[in-house]
């Protein structure tokens, strides 16, 4: 159990167009997701933070404007990158808090990730 | 600013030896670590946490240790398997067990392989 798959596994996109990201919990109801960025051989750094029916907490960085969350279910969060530029290629994860199952932060399972490379 | 610090980047150690994995820290508001591995191509799975109040927490072959005041941590693996090979990250979060506002600061990773 406690699956997250995401959608696609890699994307290659031209310079000003827009990227969407599915993150999806299979098999269970997340009401709150997350999203991670990552660079080659640095760490994970969390971007957002959703909940289910309500606006995302973006951290201190990053442009709400350019990278768009939507939370609209309790199974599924998706990241837009708009007007995507070379420097936004990296390694996207999301990940998802299953409250169903505990109230530890641990409770928390991630996605493959998705590689977005932008020419 | 790198707040959760893994300074190997790699890591080689035989089948059937230990692994150590360390991890530094400079928040001294983190109050509860966790480990993670990944493997290509996969996100990261949990593996083991520490809460501030402990300084050891073992579950079968992973042990993780926590000093407090040298704000260090290290998983240790025995017996290491061709298995365990794998990326290795440390995780630190605010608010205890529940993770308060649940965000987790990563560290950079450590890549682990095991020979035979």
């Amino acid at each position: 159990g406690a699956v997250v798959s995401q959608h696609p596994s890699w994307v290659i996109c031209k310079s000003g167009t827009s990227v969407k990201i599915e993150c999806r919990s299979l098999d269970f109801q997340a009401t709150t997701m997350f999203w991670y960025r990552q660079f080659p051989k640095q760490s994970l750094m969390l971007m957002a933070t959703s909940n289910e029916g309500s606006k995302a907490t973006y951290e201190q960085g990053v442009e709400k404007d350019k990278f768009l969350i939507n939370h609209a279910s309790l199974t599924l969060s998706t990241l837009t990158v708009t007007s995507a530029h070379p420097e936004d290629s990296s390694f996207y994860i999301c990940s998802a808090r299953d409250h169903g199952r505990g109230r530890g932060i641990h409770e928390q399972y991630f996605g493959p990730g998705t590689r977005l490379t932008v020419t | 600013d790198q707040q959760v610090k893994q300074n190997s980047p790699s890591l080689s150690v035989q089948e059937g030896r230990i692994s150590i994995l360390n991890c530094d820290y400079t928040n001294s508001m983190f109050d509860y670590f966790l480990w993670y591995k990944k493997y290509p191509a996969e996100g990261p799975t949990f593996l083991i946490s520490i809460s501030s109040i402990k300084d050891k927490n073992e579950d079968g072959r992973f042990t993780v240790f926590l000093n407090k005041s040298a704000k260090h941590l290290s998983l240790h693996i025995v017996p290491s398997q061709p298995g365990d090979s794998a990326v290795y990250f440390c995780a630190a979060s605010e608010g205890g067990i529940t993770g308060g506002g649940n965000k987790l600061t990563f560290g950079t990773g450590t890549q682990l392989k095991v020979e035979l």
